[in-house]
């Protein structure tokens, strides 16, 4: 079946650091992939998606690229802030229209 | 315009009793998903309704049953409470479903059972 995996964390960077989270996927066909965020307290929220290969997703400095040869959708972002300390998840959308999340990576950013 | 609204916010319970969620899509929404997340993990998706019907459901047995009212809203109800049951349950809602649906989840209920 369908999987995600992430890099495990904690991720502990400091202030305007380069960010990358590591996610792969397995998946038959053509899945559209998204990253989502969940900030202390609140649900996840939709941070980017790409629905083919070569696409990419991007939003808030955040950005991944659908890479279909290596089965991944790497998150990075080039100046991470204080404010983008949260847990984010990869996931997948296959042939049943139900999203696969992967464990999820958390994200500390000191000042 | 209000987003995914979950109620109660927190519940305790004990093994063996039974509880019921309850979740409000987002205006317009006419897709209601539910996941349960546990500590540190990803969310696992339990059913997800459309016009009032389980559309699909995931790997959770059938003490896990839901509903979904005409004006779209859900329930999740859990019969028969274990240990392994306590966890954050998530709702999301979207308008249809698709490949490239994007999800609106509600901040979730947290559920212990002791």
């Amino acid at each position: 079946g369908d999987s995600v995996t992430q890099m495990e964390g904690p991720v502990t960077l400091s202030e305007e650091a380069f960010l990358t989270i590591n996610c792969t996927y397995t998946a038959t066909g053509y899945p559209s992939l998204f990253w989502y965020v969940q900030y202390p307290g609140e649900g996840l929220q939709l941070l980017l998606k790409a629905t083919k290969a070569d696409d990419k997703g991007s939003n808030k400095g955040f950005e991944a690229t659908y890479r279909k040869e290596t089965t991944s959708f790497h998150l990075e972002k080039g100046s991470v802030q204080v404010s983008d300390s949260a847990v984010y998840f990869c996931a997948l959308s296959g042939g049943s229209y139900i999203p696969t999340f992967g464990r999820g990576t958390s994200l500390i950013v000191h000042p | 315009d209000a987003g995914v609204t979950q109620s109660p916010t927190h519940l305790i319970k004990t093994r063996g009793q039974q509880v019921t969620l309850r979740c409000s899509p987002k205006s317009g929404h006419d897709t209601v998903s539910w996941y349960q997340q546990a500590l540190g993990q990803g969310p696992q998706f339990i059913f997800q309704y459309y016009e009032e019907e389980e559309r699909q459901r995931g790997n959770f047995p059938d003490r896990f049953s839901g509903h979904q009212f005409p004006n779209y809203s859900s329930e999740l109800n859990v019969n028969a409470l274990l240990l392994g049951d306590s966890a954050l349950y998530l709702c999301a809602s979207s308008l249809g479903f698709g490949p490239a649906t994007i999800q609106y989840f509600g901040a979730g209920t947290r559920l212990s059972v002791l």
